[in-house]
């Protein structure tokens, strides 16, 4: 299966503890999305990355979110000094992002996070 | 900012009836419109889309039309099975970066 993968599934951690979590993205596309999914809602944009730069962070990443994507493959993102607030499901998005027209964003089976 | 605005949810239905789920959009311009699907236990699938107004997407079934004077993108279906059972997100994109703006989500039942 060559999807979009993010590990780990599922993680549970104490507050004010730091977290990563990964995705890597089907070979060859371009572009890559994070979103954040709270029960009940639909996703909310966080970030996203054209190769290895990062384009746009959305306000709700604040200062303790940190997103990288250092060869333009796989990406990480990092939580510092988890609060409760931050539990979500955490989801991860690619796209060939060419052509200047719209790629269909296919998405990863997310990363639930839990903060206790 | 652009926002969307669709139908709380959860909508119960038997087997064959017909299905609307409303989906209505805030935003400058013309973006683009789509209907997201997500089954139990799975990720986020793009249903269908619709890139300028009037234009219908369909898929497996499903259609909506891209209705600019009303700023809507409604879900239908003819006849709903078991199978549909799962929760749809409408969503719109607009800028460079492609970012989906999603509503809340509604959540489908269909009952044999």
């Amino acid at each position: 299966d060559t999807g979009v993968s993010q590990n780990p599934r599922h993680k549970i951690t104490k507050r004010g503890q730091n977290v990563t979590f990964r995705c890597d993205p089907i070979s060859e596309h371009n572009r890559l999305y994070w979103y954040r999914q709270t029960l009940g809602q639909g996703p909310e944009f966080l970030t996203y990355f054209q190769n290895e730069a990062q384009l746009e962070k959305s306000r709700l990443l604040s200062d303790r979110f940190s997103a990288e994507r250092p060869k333009g493959s796989f990406s990480t993102l990092e939580i510092q000094r988890t609060e409760q607030g931050d539990s979500a499901m955490y989801l991860c998005a690619s796209s060939l992002g060419r052509g200047g027209t719209y790629n269909e964003q296919f998405f990863g089976p997310g990363t639930r996070l839990t903060v206790l | 900012g652009n926002s969307v605005t669709q139908m709380e949810g959860p909508v119960t239905l038997s087997e064959e009836a017909f299905l609307t789920i409303n989906c209505t959009y805030t935003a400058t311009g013309y973006p683009s419109l789509f209907w997201y699907v997500q089954y139990p236990g799975e990720g986020l699938q793009l249903l269908l889309k619709a890139t300028k107004a009037d234009d219908k997407g369909s898929n497996k079934g499903f259609e909506a039309t891209y209705r600019k004077e009303t700023t809507s993108f409604h879900l239908e279906k003819g006849s709903v099975q078991v199978s549909d059972s799962a929760v749809y997100f409408c969503a719109l994109s607009q800028d460079s970066s492609y970012k989906l703006i999603f509503g809340s989500g509604t959540r489908l039942l269909v009952r044999p």
